[in-house]
């Protein structure tokens, strides 16, 4: 069974821009989690998806936004880029919604310059 | 509210020797804890979790953790370190407040593995 899958791995892009990172969970999972990784913050929890619906939010500013589609495959949009949005961005897919383990993708690797 | 801490940035440990990362936490109710491993440009990987039950939990790769509740710990061990084990480890909990999969990290400790 294929993993979880980020695309694109990396992305360079300049302050001002918009972008956008997509998550393909693992086949059957239905809940989709976004994480941002920076070395001064650490791992950050972003949103959380479960059957389209944004169940949970972290503490980010509304320039970061996020979706989920029927298919389970969900997309982050991070609009008018700060040099501070550079990061590696982590999805993680679940079965569902309780105790269950979450399956981490490799990340894209945003760079704002 | 929900939290891990992870006191130690860096361990160093010889190949063969047993390892220990330290894990502590605070939460309202049962915690449920995780541990991962991140190798450099990847994503994390699961390595265990405690939800209930035996306080000694076994994971991947032939890790374990012990859930210590009077000394609110969860340390990750490993009898014999591999060279192949340098990584980056963090614990996490899973937040409370209803049904959610949105996990607090700790800061991660870096494990280094001379051979």
């Amino acid at each position: 069974k294929a993993g979880v899958t980020q695309t694109p791995r990396y992305l360079i892009k300049t302050r001002g821009q918009q972008v956008t990172l997509s998550c393909s969970p693992i086949s059957g999972h239905r809940s989709v989690s976004w994480y941002q990784q920076t070395p001064g913050q650490g791992l950050q929890f972003l949103f959380e998806y479960f059957s389209e619906t944004q169940r949970n939010k972290g503490n980010f500013p509304g320039r970061f936004s996020g979706r989920q589609f029927s298919n389970s495959r969900s997309e982050m949009n991070v609009s008018t880029l700060e040099l501070g949005d550079s990061a590696l961005y982590l999805c993680a897919s679940s079965l569902g919604v309780g105790n269950n383990e979450q399956f981490f993708g490799p990340g894209t690797r945003l760079t704002v310059l | 509210a929900q939290s891990v801490a992870q006191p130690e940035d860096q361990v160093n440990v010889a190949e063969g020797n047993p390892l220990t990362v330290k894990c502590t936490y605070s939460v309202s109710g049962n915690p449920y804890l995780f541990w991962y491993v991140q190798y450099p440009n990847r994503g994390l990987q699961f390595l265990l979790k405690y939800i209930t039950g035996d306080n000694l939990v076994k994971g991947s790769y032939g890790f374990e953790a012990e859930f210590n509740k009077s000394q609110t710990s969860f340390h990750l061990k490993k009898p014999s370190a591999l060279v192949s084990d340098s990584a980056l480890y963090f614990c996490a909990v899973r937040d409370r407040g209803g049904a959610t999969n949105k996990l607090i990290f700790g800061t991660g400790t870096l494990l280094a593995v001379q051979p």
